[in-house]
């Protein structure tokens, strides 16, 4: 079955850059999305379609996907950017979500 | 606005069965494919199972195939879960969520529903 690895957790100080990876098998020539968790409530779409924001969504929230690599990119983070998040994608009628990072703000 | 909302949930003993359901407003149900997806207690998000916009097709993890069945009532705008043979490792909290196909992704979430399967 295919699978998503990303890092258990990255840290990052306020307004900083944070990059969170999500590596799968030639996921470049699929779709990745991204999702935020924060602490009890339930995922939030943040990117799409590899680098597609949702309406809503902030502009320091980017993603890119190439290879074997997805990256979400978080500029200027905010301390309400803390959570968890996980990439996404689909694999020949199989929904496959990457096993999350957890964001710290210092 | 969307609105997906789970119910159903609750504390059942190993070997028993338990049915979910999902009630939605705010968009057209029959025009969307729907997801349940699960995450166990500090652990992350797992995909459970999908069913088209008309219910002719339906996939399942294989962590849950043969036991678990989904389903809807378009006409209700409700999607179900129906869960036989309830294992301690099937105790997560159970969402909704609704699929965009044109990226395969997930752009709304109901709040979950928690199943804990214990004796």
């Amino acid at each position: 079955s295919y699978e998503l690895t990303q890092p258990p957790s990255v840290s990052v100080s306020p307004g900083q850059t944070v990059t969170i990876t999500c590596s799968g098998d030639k996921l470049g020539d699929k779709y990745a999305s991204w999702y935020q968790q924060k602490s009890g409530q339930s995922p939030v779409l943040v990117i799409y379609q590899d680098d597609k924001r949702p309406s809503g969504i902030p502009e320091r929230f980017s993603g890119s996907n190439s290879g074997n690599t997805a990256t979400l990119t978080i500029s200027g983070t905010q301390a309400m950017d803390e959570a968890d998040y996980y990439c996404q994608t689909w694999d020949r009628s199989s929904y496959v979500f990457g096993t999350g990072t957890k964001v710290t703000v210092l | 606005q969307v609105q997906l909302v789970e119910s159903g949930g609750g504390v059942v003993q190993p070997g028993t069965s338990l049915r979910l359901s999902c009630g939605t407003s705010g968009f057209s149900f029959r025009s969307y494919a729907i997801h349940w997806v699960r995450q166990a207690p500090g652990r992350g998000l797992e995909w459970v199972a999908v069913i088209s916009s008309d219910g002719d097709n339906q996939y399942y993890a294989d962590s849950v195939k043969g036991r678990f069945t989904i389903s809807r009532d378009n006409s209700k705008n409700t999607l179900y879960l129906q869960m036989t043979s309830l294992r301690p490792e099937d105790r997560s909290v159970y969402y909704c969520a609704r699929e965009i196909s044109s990226g395969k992704h997930f752009d709304s979430w109901g709040q979950g529903t928690l199943v804990t399967v214990s004796s």
